[in-house]
């Protein structure tokens, strides 16, 4: 039971390129969501998702865009990379929306966009 | 425009001491909150929550107090270990948006052997 895993785990990316950040869980959790998490700031929700094809925007979405076809996984995609997405990403899952002490939370990956 | 606050960036303690960490937040209408422990390269876990309803939770050493009228709380660990040395973060859900999490900057806090 490996939890939530994330890849990669550290990018590079120049200004106008494009990436996906992978998101897998394997607990079979209805509920994922995407975070940000700026220096000196708390994390941010950009997108969350309540199951396979349905997903709905958080606090900062824009610059983002997500899927999700398997209850498995769930993409984030980047298709125009600015400085300002310099920021290490979170993906979560949990099995309830609205008790966020059930969410686990993957390891990070850690975006410098240059 | 932050609503939840975490005014201590860092936190140095002696081992078997107690660590006090302190989250304050402007908005009224918030009625969870959560702490979360998050060590170097892992993703956050969560530690322990508080309803609006209470005005303290236990859980072993951890404990959290909420003053709703002064709009704060705080994280007492009691007595602090070397495994506790990782960073904490303080959110808060509102009322109205029980799915949304508004978070704290994080405090690191470092026991000392």
């Amino acid at each position: 039971n490996a939890g939530v895993t994330q890849t990669p785990k550290f990018r590079i990316l120049k200004i106008g390129q494009s990436m996906t950040l992978q998101c897998t869980q394997d607990m079979n959790h209805n509920y994922m969501y995407w975070y940000r998490q700026d220096p000196g700031m708390g994390l941010k929700l950009i997108y969350y998702s309540v199951g396979a094809g349905i997903t709905d925007k958080g606090e900062v979405p824009n610059g983002y865009n997500v899927s999700r076809s398997t209850t498995e996984d769930f993409p984030l995609r980047l298709e125009l990379a600015a400085p300002s997405q310099t920021s290490v990403y979170f993906c979560a899952s949990s099995y309830s929306l609205t008790r966020q002490e059930t969410q686990y939370f993957g390891p990070g990956t850690r975006l410098l966009v240059l | 425009d932050q609503q939840v606050k975490q005014n201590s960036p860092s936190l140095s303690v002696q081992e078997g001491r107690i660590s006090i960490l302190n989250c304050d937040y402007t908005n009224s209408m918030f009625d969870y909150f959560l702490w979360y422990k998050k060590y170097p390269a892992e993703g956050p876990t969560f530690l322990i929550s508080i309803s609006s309803i209470k005005d303290k939770n236990e859980d072993g050493r951890f404990t959290v107090f909420l003053n709703k009228s002064a709009k704060h709380l705080s994280l007492h660990i009691v007595p602090s270990q070397p495994g506790d040395s990782a960073v904490y973060f303080c959110a808060a859900r509102h009322l109205s948006n029980d799915y949304k999490l508004s978070f704290g900057a994080g405090t690191t806090v470092t026991v000392r052997a």
